[in-house]
């Protein structure tokens, strides 16, 4: 079965400054789909990135990078410029493909990321 | 931008009473589905829902639970004979035919049984 892994509960990091984001995960699939979800305090949760595993190159959307290592199952999360705003929980998932199907998302633990003004 | 609202965005019942959560989906999705949030925990999957019929399920989504979408648009979770443990965040979220596009979760139902 896949699992995702997020191993850092909590972190901090000061605004402006760039903090990354842990996640890895476990799969015998060689096509798959990797996102990063934000959930703020409203609970709501909202797409920040996806990864298509079948493209060695790493996605980005303005400030938000991420960096897929493939062979390692490693997909962690570059936030550049840190804004109070991207203060939440950060949930990194998997979803393998289906042909065509939409399969259900994998999610990790999470890893409430602090901003500090 | 398109998005998949849930009502109620609150309830609290009472252990043993049925729930109906609703979900109104983005118009052009296809893909529906239903996530549970324990305090504290990680998001997990209970159903997914497409063609009218349920694709998959968990193992959490028992007999207890049903899902439907009686009118076309309504998408809801049925939560018979509520137990405490059913108190959670419930999302619903949407995805559209096209492969590998992230799901669209709407904002939630925080759900506690007393």
């Amino acid at each position: 079965a896949q699992t995702v892994t997020q191993s850092q509960p909590e972190m901090s990091v000061q605004e402006a400054e760039t903090v990354t984001l842990s996640c890895t995960y476990d799969t015998s699939e060689s096509d798959y789909y990797l996102f990063w979800y934000k959930q703020p305090p409203s609970r709501q949760m909202i797409l920040v990135i996806r990864q298509e595993a079948y493209k060695q190159q790493n996605a980005t959307e303005n400030r938000f990078s991420v960096n897929f290592q493939k062979a390692a199952k490693s997909f962690s999360l570059k936030i550049s410029d840190s804004q109070l705003g991207d203060a939440a929980m950060y949930f990194c998932a998997y979803r393998a493909t289906g042909g065509g199907s939409q399969g259900n998302l994998i999610f990790g633990k999470g890893t409430k990321l602090s901003v500090k003004p | 931008e398109p998005e998949v609202t849930q009502t109620p965005s609150h309830q609290v019942t009472q252990m043993g009473q049925e729930v109906i959560l609703r979900c109104v989906p983005i118009s052009n999705h296809l893909y529906f589905y239903w996530y549970r949030q324990i305090l504290g925990q990680k998001v997990e999957f209970l159903v997914s829902f497409y063609n009218n019929e349920i694709s998959e399920k968990s193992e959490i989504f028992d007999d207890q639970f049903s899902v439907e979408r009686p009118d076309g648009s309504n998408f809801t979770l049925k939560i018979r004979s509520t137990k405490l443990e059913d108190s959670a965040m419930y999302f619903c979220a949407t995805a559209p035919e096209r492969e590998g596009y992230g799901y669209t979760f709407g904002s939630g139902t925080r759900l506690t049984v007393v």
